[in-house]
């Protein structure tokens, strides 16, 4: 077990570009998150899965946002069109809620500049 | 809207130090709550977890209590060390357990 692994650490993208940024939670974790954190603030929550199900999206999350769990396994969140105010750190978080015991487990997520 | 308000921002110890950080939130109807680390540019590392059934946890040389009714926690860190410097942010856990944070508290600790 490795934990959850983002995929690419950095990326740095024209305005107006598309990216799709990749996140392989822990093995057997059902539940798997994505957050968004802008400097200085904490993470604010995007949207999440259970194995393959999108159950929730936030109001952040706007039309141009889509994310994708096909198998209930790694996940994919693209921006297109990308804008400047998109620029953050996108964190991808999984666990498997046992009981009370629900603790979260975070990547290292994968820093976007849009330039 | 649950909301989570961290004091202090900021804090600046010599090592060797004891010292408190506080978490705060409106809503009490929370699953749990999740200490975590966060190192500059990097991801989080999950420090504690407390359901809300428990009073507080422990691990090494810190220690994380919880008080639902009030809306409070604090995570207390016994002889700080340099190491310690980052960011500390909690996050209570609601409904899809999906995690609601603070804005976090920068530590530093000098030697």
């Amino acid at each position: 077990d490795t934990g959850v692994s983002q995929d690419p650490r950095h990326k740095i993208t024209k305005r107006g570009q598309n990216v799709t940024f990749r996140c392989d939670p822990i093995s057997e974790h059902n539940r798997l998150y994505w957050y968004r954190q802008t400097l200085g603030q904490g993470p604010e929550f995007l949207t999440y899965f259970q194995n393959e199900a999108q159950l929730e999206k936030s109001r952040l999350l706007s039309d141009r946002f889509s994310a994708e769990r096909p198998k209930g396994s790694f996940s994919t969140l693209e921006i297109q069109r990308t804008e400047q105010g998109d620029s953050a750190m996108y964190l991808c978080a999984s666990s498997f809620p046992q009981g009370e015991n629900t603790e979260a487990f975070f990547g290292q997520g994968t820093r976007l500049t849009v330039v | 809207k649950q909301e989570v308000t961290q004091i202090p921002a900021a804090l600046s110890v010599p090592e060797g130090e004891n010292l408190v950080l506080n978490c705060s939130f409106t809503d009490s109807a929370i699953y749990n709550l999740q200490w975590f680390r966060q190192d500059p540019g990097k991801g989080l590392t999950s420090l504690l977890l407390i359901q809300s059934s428990q009073r507080e946890q422990t691990s090494g040389r810190l220690n994380a209590s919880l008080d639902k009714s009030s809306g409070r926690s604090t995570l207390y860190i016994a002889a700080s060390q340099p190491g310690d410097s980052a960011t500390y942010l909690c996050a209570v856990s609601e409904v899809g357990n999906k995690l609601t944070f603070g804005t976090g508290t920068q530590l530093k600790v000098e030697l």
